[in-house]
This record gives structure tokens, C-alpha cells and sequence, in this order.
């Protein structure tokens, strides 16, 4: 069964780029997986970013973007910040009304 | 605003049943496809089921099939996740979910515990 991976962990220094990326174990991602991507916080609910690969949802800062990279979705964060630390998961629209999360990765801002 | 409200979570022993509920407002129910999504504790997300707008389409993730019943009533702006055969690896917060393409809005999640 196909599955969606995300790396596990990263970090990033206060200031700085960091893009996580989300895969297919078989096959490539596109415009037609509708790339989404959230970020949580412990204790609380997921917090919509972008959605369909590049749109940014209502009130989301241009210092997260999205976009295909080769066959991969991925999340750009520029100007890192300290509460930029927390989890963020992917999912892809992987056809027949199913959709599925990535495992998700720790983002680190140190 | 959209608002999503869960209720009817709790602690059920292993092989039991146990209805949520969630109360939609801020939105026009009728209009959007309503999904659940839980949450085991230290774990990843996992989309569980979904539901067309008329209820005409109905998806499960293959761990829930045949113990799980999602439905929805648009007069009462609620969906519903009716879920049999509890195991314990069910345990986790549920979410309801809805929204357009990937542009989810979230309620607060109900916990879910099976145990004995």
C-alpha cells in the first residue's frame, strides 16, 4: 500500500529557510494530489497553511509557502521563528474520495 | 466563523460502541464534504472517513471498514461517526473536519479510550 512520507525531524536556526518535503512511497506527487499542509502545536488542533500545492489559507504569513519540488510537495519557511517548533503534516488526495496525512516532522527552530 | 464541535467521546471497553457527534455553525453545512480525523496519543494524523455533502459518498480508511458508520443530518448542521468493535488501537483523539481541496478547518477533537 502506497504511503506519504515526510522527513521525521528537522531543524532550523532562528532566521533561516528551511523546506520539508512530502513523497510517495510509489510515484510522484502533483497538482492533482492537492497538497495540504498543517501545523500543530501539543495539546491543540492542526492549523491549516497551504492548501491545493501553493495557496496560502486565510490568515497564514507569506513566510510559509508551497510548491512541487521535482516529485515531491514541499513546505518552505523563511524567517524562521521560535514558535515555527511543532509538528507539520502533509496529506495528498490519492484518488477515489481518499485522502492521507504524511507521518508528520518535528520542526526544531534552534 | 466555522465552527466544528465534537461530543461524545469517552472511555469504552474493548468490542464496544460508541457514538460521536459534531455540530457545525459558520458555514452553509449542506454545501461541504464533512470527514473525521483522529489522532492516537504521541501519534500522526489519520484520515478516517468522509462524506459528501447529499451523503451520496462515503469513504473509510480500511482499519474502520465495516465498524464504523459516518453519516450526517444537514437540518441539524451534525455529522456523526457511529464506531462498533472497539479496539484498542482506536484509542486517540477524533476530529471533525471539513472544508474545500485541503483547506481543512478543525474542531478541538473528542478523546477516545478503549480499554478494559
Amino acid at each position: 500500500q502506497t504511503v506519504v512520507t515526510q522527513e521525521p525531524s528537522f531543524s532550523v536556526s532562528p532566521g533561516g529557510t528551511v523546506t520539508l518535503t512530502c513523497g510517495l512511497s510509489s510515484g510522484s506527487v502533483s497538482t492533482s494530489s492537492y497538497p495540504g499542509w498543517y501545523r500543530q502545536t501539543p495539546g491543540q488542533a492542526p492549523r491549516t497553511l497551504i492548501y491545493k500545492t501553493n495557496t496560502r489559507s486565510s490568515g497564514v504569513p507569506d513566510r510559509f509557502s508551497g510548491s512541487i519540488l521535482g516529485n515531491k510537495a514541499a513546505l518552505t519557511i523563511t524567517g524562521a521563528q521560535a514558535d515555527d517548533e511543532c509538528d507539520y503534516y502533509c496529506i495528498l488526495y490519492m484518488g477515489s474520495g481518499i485522502w492521507m496525512f504524511g507521518g508528520g516532522t518535528k520542526l526544531t527552530v534552534l | 466563523e466555522v465552527q466544528l464541535v465534537e461530543s461524545g467521546g469517552g472511555l469504552v471497553q474493548p468490542g464496544g460502541s460508541l457514538r460521536l457527534s459534531c455540530a457545525a455553525s459558520g458555514f452553509t453545512f449542506s454545501s461541504y464534504w464533512m470527514a473525521w480525523v483522529r489522532q492516537a496519543p504521541g501519534k500522526g494524523l489519520q484520515w478516517v472517513a468522509n462524506i459528501k455533502h447529499d451523503g451520496n459518498e462515503i469513504y473509510y480508511v480500511d482499519s474502520v471498514k465495516g465498524r464504523y458508520t459516518i453519516s450526517r443530518d444537514n437540518a441539524k448542521n451534525s455529522q456523526y461517526l457511529q464506531m462498533s468493535s472497539l479496539r484498542a488501537e482506536d484509542t486517540a483523539v477524533y476530529y471533525c473536519v471539513t472544508g474545500h481541496y485541503g483547506d481543512l478547518h478543525w474542531g478541538q477533537g473528542t478523546l477516545v479510550t478503549v480499554s478494559s
